[in-house]
């Protein structure tokens, strides 16, 4: 069974600055998506930035990106230049899939982030 | 375009009533998930379907829990003689398979406290 672990419950950046959210997960398996989700207080979840793991290269979209390790395991996100709408709960997500067969999330416990002005 | 949508977005209930949530999914989508999330914690899987077929059903969707997607559209979520324990928020998410992309979108959820 696939696991996803989110070690910092909760992180706060002052506006402007760069701060780097940790993700590990373990899994036997060799074709999965990594994903990061942002859920701003009493709004929906939102994709912030997707990973395939067969490709090396790290994903970034604007002011995100990861920090993606295949053989540590580890998925971290990094965002630039802090805005005070970046504050959310930011989950950690793993997918497993099989050619055209998507799967369910794994999801982490997340990590509720402040952006201080 | 209008996204995930969910109906209703509250639901206060007594212990022992049945409940039944409704998720519009993006219209082109052709997967739809239901999770539950309670407070502090990421979403837990319960079950998703592939058109009208539910493919999966994780081991939190008690005999309680039942779910439809009848014409491959909406999906309902029933939750018969509801517990505190039911107490959460109840996540639907829809994704298109094929194309190289596999993100799901998520819906606003559905509050609901058993009382």
């Amino acid at each position: 069974a696939q696991t996803v672990t989110q070690s910092q419950p909760e992180m706060s950046v002052q506006e402007a600055e760069t701060v780097t959210l940790s993700c590990t997960y373990d899994t036997s398996e060799n074709n999965y998506y990594l994903f990061w989700y942002k859920q701003p207080p009493s709004r929906q979840m939102i994709l912030v930035i997707r990973q395939e793991a067969y490709k090396q290269q790290n994903a970034t979209e604007n002011r995100f990106s990861v920090n993606f390790q295949k053989a540590a395991k580890s998925f971290s996100l990094k965002i630039s230049d802090s805005q005070l709408g970046d504050t959310a709960m930011y989950f950690c997500a793993f997918m497993k899939h099989d050619g055209a067969r998507s799967y369910k999330y794994i999801f982490g416990t997340g990590t509720r982030l402040k952006v201080l002005a | 375009d209008t996204g995930v949508s969910q109906d209703p977005r509250h639901k206060i209930t007594k212990r022992g009533q049945n409940v039944t949530f409704r998720c519009d999914p993006i219209s082109e989508h052709n997967r739809l998930y239901w999770y539950r999330q309670t407070l502090g914690q990421g979403p837990e899987f319960l079950t998703y379907f592939q058109n009208e077929a539910q493919l999966e059903k994780s081991r939190l969707l008690s005999d309680r829990f039942s779910a439809e997607r009848p014409k491959g559209s909406f999906s309902t979520l029933e939750i018969q003689r509801t517990e505190q324990g039911d107490s959460a928020m109840y996540l639907c998410a829809s994704s298109l398979v094929g194309g190289g992309r596999y993100e799901q979108y998520f819906g606003p959820g559905t509050r609901l406290t058993v009382t």
